[in-house]
């Protein structure tokens, strides 16, 4: 009965360098969401997958952003050459289909600070 | 853009007050799915309530109900007796039936006072 689960929980790292943030959905959920969330604002679509395609990549806001998912499972979201204004938590959310109908689930967040 | 709405920034009540936290939708579809979030000061957010667009017959969970207007776009959150438990971010969205993507407002801070 495990909920979504995303790791590392905090990651600082240098301007420039490259990151990998993990998102494990819950089991059985078809379809994963990823969202930035700057401090104090609300929630920022990245992209979503149905399954392992990604039918809309358009909220990637460049081209450092890239995202994957494996065995309709595990999802990762790679930010290449950091940059301050990547600073944010990344919510990762999932849910049993893709749908406006579908409640999402959301994980814990990874909290990323670019120094 | 079909926005969701929440104007109240921040809302600041002492314990045992009932406190009503507003949502207000756009949106050009017939069918559509309304729903709350709540992320306390943890961070994760916790699905509370969705409702669909056919049904708009308010709901009582303890100490929360949810009144869906169409009439107005509206479908506001109330915590009867506020609890300093209750405080956190609350988070409005909206989806469409032919659409994956939920619509966020941008959320409302509540503080209760012990």
């Amino acid at each position: 009965g495990a909920g979504v689960s995303q790791s590392p929980s905090n990651k600082v790292t240098e301007k420039g360098k490259d990151v990998e943030l993990r998102c494990d959905p819950i089991s059985g959920h078809t379809a994963l969401y990823w969202y930035r969330q700057r401090l104090g604002q609300g929630l920022e679509f990245l992209i979503y997958f149905q399954g392992n395609s990604a039918p809309d990549k358009s909220g990637l806001p460049s081209d450092r952003f890239s995202a994957e998912r494996t065995g309709e499972s595990v999802s990762t979201l790679t930010i290449q050459r950091t940059q301050q204004e990547d600073s944010a938590v990344y919510l990762c959310a999932s849910s049993l289909e893709s749908g406006g109908s579908y409640e999402q689930y959301f994980g814990p967040g990874t909290r990323l600070t670019v120094t | 853009a079909q926005k969701v709405t929440q104007a109240q920034t921040e809302i600041s009540v002492v314990e045992k007050e009932d406190v009503t936290l507003d949502c207000v939708y756009e949106t050009r579809d017939t069918t559509y799915y309304l729903f709350w979030y709540k992320q306390p000061p943890s961070g994760e957010l916790v699905f509370l309530i969705r409702r669909n667009s056919f049904d708009e017959q308010n709901e009582i969970s303890g100490r929360y109900s949810w009144n869906f207007q169409k009439s107005t776009s509206s479908f506001n959150f109330t915590i009867t007796a506020s609890q300093v438990v209750d405080s956190a971010v609350y988070f409005c969205a909206r989806g469409g039936a032919g659409t994956y993507k939920y619509i966020f407002g941008t959320g409302t801070r509540l503080k209760v006072l012990a």
